[in-house]
């Protein structure tokens, strides 16, 4: 039982380039969650979805799309990198959105130059 | 819009000595709260939660006080063992989606 897994570790683009983080759960969740950390801040959502085939918008979407084309999967992609999305990414799933907790990937460090 | 806030970035704590951690939040909405605690280079690992109808949850060495009144919420450590060290995150449940928002995090220290 692996639980939320995200790929790749790290990555580093150029300003401009554009990439999709890749995030899987084994455990049957309906709800997945998409994360960024930055030194000084909390968690900060970015996108969501409440099960497959939805996705929704959390508080800092712009400049990322999703995809929840399969229950297990949940795809953050940035369509043209710029320096401000350098952050360290965070993938997070759960039961429900009632109140039980979220599980956590070991994140994506993303550096963007 | 910070909700939720952590006024300490760090704690320095005593091996053994007790660990208080706190916790402030603007939005009497929010209903569930939780303590998130996380490792360098790893993904945050849930650690306690409680719901607002209740003023405590105890789980081991960990306590969870909720003061809705002054809408503060505190997790206690005791005893604080050297293994604690970890930046600690607090999160409160924003609506029925189950979306978090989460503090800035305190840094906490035990030493020898």
């Amino acid at each position: 039982n692996a639980g939320v897994t995200q790929t790749p570790k790290f990555r580093v683009l150029k300003t401009g380039q554009s990439m999709t983080l890749l995030c899987a759960q084994d455990m049957n969740h309906e709800y997945m969650y998409w994360y960024r950390q930055d030194p000084g801040m909390g968690l900060r959502l970015i996108h969501y979805s409440v099960g497959e085939g939805t996705t929704a918008k959390g508080e800092v979407p712009d400049g990322y799309n999703v995809s929840r084309l399969k229950k297990q999967n949940f795809l953050l992609g940035l369509e043209s990198a710029a320096p401000s999305q350098t952050s360290v990414y965070f993938c997070a799933s759960s039961y429900s959105g009632g109140y039980n907790e979220q599980f956590f990937g070991p994140g994506t460090r993303l550096t963007v130059l | 819009d910070q909700q939720v806030k952590q006024n300490s970035p760090s704690l320095s704590v005593q091996e053994g000595r007790i660990s208080i951690l706190n916790c402030d939040y603007t939005n009497s909405m929010f209903d569930y709260f939780l303590w998130y605690k996380k490792y360098p280079a790893e993904g945050p690992t849930f650690l306690i939660s409680i719901s607002s109808i209740k003023d405590k949850n105890e789980d081991g060495r960990f306590t969870v006080f909720l003061n809705k009144s002054a809408k503060h919420l505190s997790l206690h450590i005791v005893p604080s063992q050297p293994g604690d060290s970890a930046v600690y995150f607090c999160a409160a449940r924003t609506d029925s989606w189950g979306k978090l928002q989460f503090g800035a995090g305190t840094q906490v220290v035990v030493t020898p």
